[in-house]
């Protein structure tokens, strides 16, 4: 069965660094998500993408952050000079329709 | 503004029986579908069943079901016959259309089930 597929599986970085996650959506899905979860928290939507551009954003996802579908397979989340705040799961999802989003094993960012 | 709500930080079940997981939400959008996903302590998403605002019949899947009461905006979840792996996180999600895209999460229920 297609799967939505993320690395890596753990990132550390030191505070004010860059970091790019990854991820692989399922083939033929046309909308692209990240959400994060603070550890023990909620996860909290960050952006959405679908025809090469952004369809829609929270107040988390500042300038801090972008995103980028590189090539016909990728999806990254790419966020600039890391906080500790920004320590957290992060999650990629796809889907080809409005009924439902499947999501990937996540990434844990680890700022220290 | 759109709000999920659980209310149920923690629930513990005997294996076998029925368990219902509770979610009222709240949206003015009359176009809406709602989620379950399960989150095992090793942290993905797993995605369980889907009921669209306009379905007329509650969503089942396997062991799974929504009872979808619209008028009181809530989606419970009822898991028939626990199992010790169902022990997870749950959280209850709602999608509406006009927002094009995002899922609004609720905070979650820890269920633990008792062998």
């Amino acid at each position: 069965e297609p799967e939505v597929t993320q690395t890596p599986s753990h990132q550390v970085t030191q505070m004010g660094q860059e970091v790019i996650l990854r991820c692989v959506p399922i083939s033929n899905h046309l909308y692209f998500y990240w959400y994060r979860q603070i550890l023990g928290q909620k996860v909290e939507f960050l952006v959405s993408f679908y025809n090469n551009e952004i369809s829609e954003k929270s107040e988390i996802f500042d300038d801090q952050f972008s995103v980028e579908r590189p090539d016909g397979s990728n999806f990254t989340l790419k966020i600039r000079s890391t906080k500790l705040e920004d320590s957290a799961m992060y999650f990629c999802a796809s889907s080809s329709s409005p009924y439902e989003q499947y999501f990937g094993p996540g990434t844990r960012l680890t700022v220290t | 503004a759109q709000k999920i709500t659980q209310t149920q930080p923690g629930m513990f079940v005997q294996e076998k029986e029925a368990v219902t997981l509770d979610c009222t939400y709240d949206t003015s959008d009359p176009s809406y579908g709602l989620f379950w996903y399960k989150q095992p302590s090793s942290g993905e998403m797993i995605f369980l069943i889907y009921q669209g605002s306009y379905d007329q019949q509650n969503a089942t899947e396997g062991r799974y079901s929504l009872n979808f009461q619209k008028a009181r905006k809530s989606a419970n979840l009822v898991i028939s016959a626990s199992q010790l792996g169902d022990s997870a996180m749950y959280f209850c999600a709602m999608r509406v259309y006009s927002s094009a895209s995002k899922i609004i999460f609720g905070s979650g229920t820890r269920l633990s089930i008792r062998p």
